[in-house]
């Protein structure tokens, strides 16, 4: 089974850009996941995405914002970047609730770098 | 809210050394809690669960056992090795159909031959 694989895996913008991030999720898995982790930090929560519709959001302003595709692929887009927008971005499939006792075990992918300057 | 907090890194030790990386939470309800890895340049693996007080996971030789009244869930290993060298996340999930994760700031660990 292929595992959740993001694009691009670097890049670099400056403030005020837009920047769109691409997650293809994992064989079999309907729901997305969004995480921030700035350096040195833990991933935050931005969204879910489970059946094309965004299903609970973290602490994000809604210039960030995403899609999710019937193929359950998703991406995120953050519009007017700032600097703090610099950090890692992963992306998380999962089939909610499978896990043992109900936990939801998340499946990441290697993270997109974003840069801005 | 929903916070878990690590020990703060890095952490060098030897080949073969006792590894203890502490976390402790705070939560509503009856969480999972979670051992995720980080290699340099890659994702986050999962490395071990736990659903339920006194349930222990395990995983390639780490261990760490749900602990309620203490609120923790702190990762062993009885001997480490140079590949264990990675950065090492805590983390609840509250429960929910969501299935958001609270992650601690990670450990770095590295482990010298």
């Amino acid at each position: 089974e292929t595992g959740v694989t993001q694009s691009p895996t670097h890049l670099i913008k400056t403030r005020g850009q837009q920047v769109t991030l691409r997650c293809s999720s994992q064989s079999g898995h309907n729901t997305v996941s969004w995480y921030q982790q700035a350096l040195g930090q833990g991933p935050q929560f931005i969204f879910q995405y489970y059946r094309e519709e965004e299903n609970g959001r973290g602490n994000f302003p809604p210039r960030f914002s995403g899609l999710q595709f019937p193929n359950y692929s998703s991406e995120l887009n953050v519009n007017a970047l700032e600097l703090d927008d610099s950090a890692l971005y992963l992306c998380a499939s999962s089939l909610p609730g499978t896990g043992i006792g109900g936990a939801n075990v998340l499946t990441f992918g290697a993270g997109s770098r974003l840069t801005v300057l | 809210g929903d916070s878990v907090t690590q020990m703060e890194g890095p952490v060098t030790l030897s080949e073969e050394a006792f590894l203890t990386i502490n976390c402790t939470y705070t939560a509503t309800g009856y969480p999972s809690l979670f051992w995720y890895v980080q290699y340099p340049g890659e994702g986050l693996q999962l490395l071990l669960k736990a659903t339920k007080a006194d349930d222990k996971g395990s995983n390639k030789g780490f261990e760490a056992t749900y602990r309620k009244e203490t609120t923790s869930f702190h990762l062993e290993k009885g001997s480490v090795q140079v590949s264990d060298s990675a950065v090492y996340f805590c983390a609840l999930d509250r429960g929910s159909t969501l299935g958001r994760l609270y992650f601690g700031r990670g450990t770095q660990l590295t482990v010298w031959p």
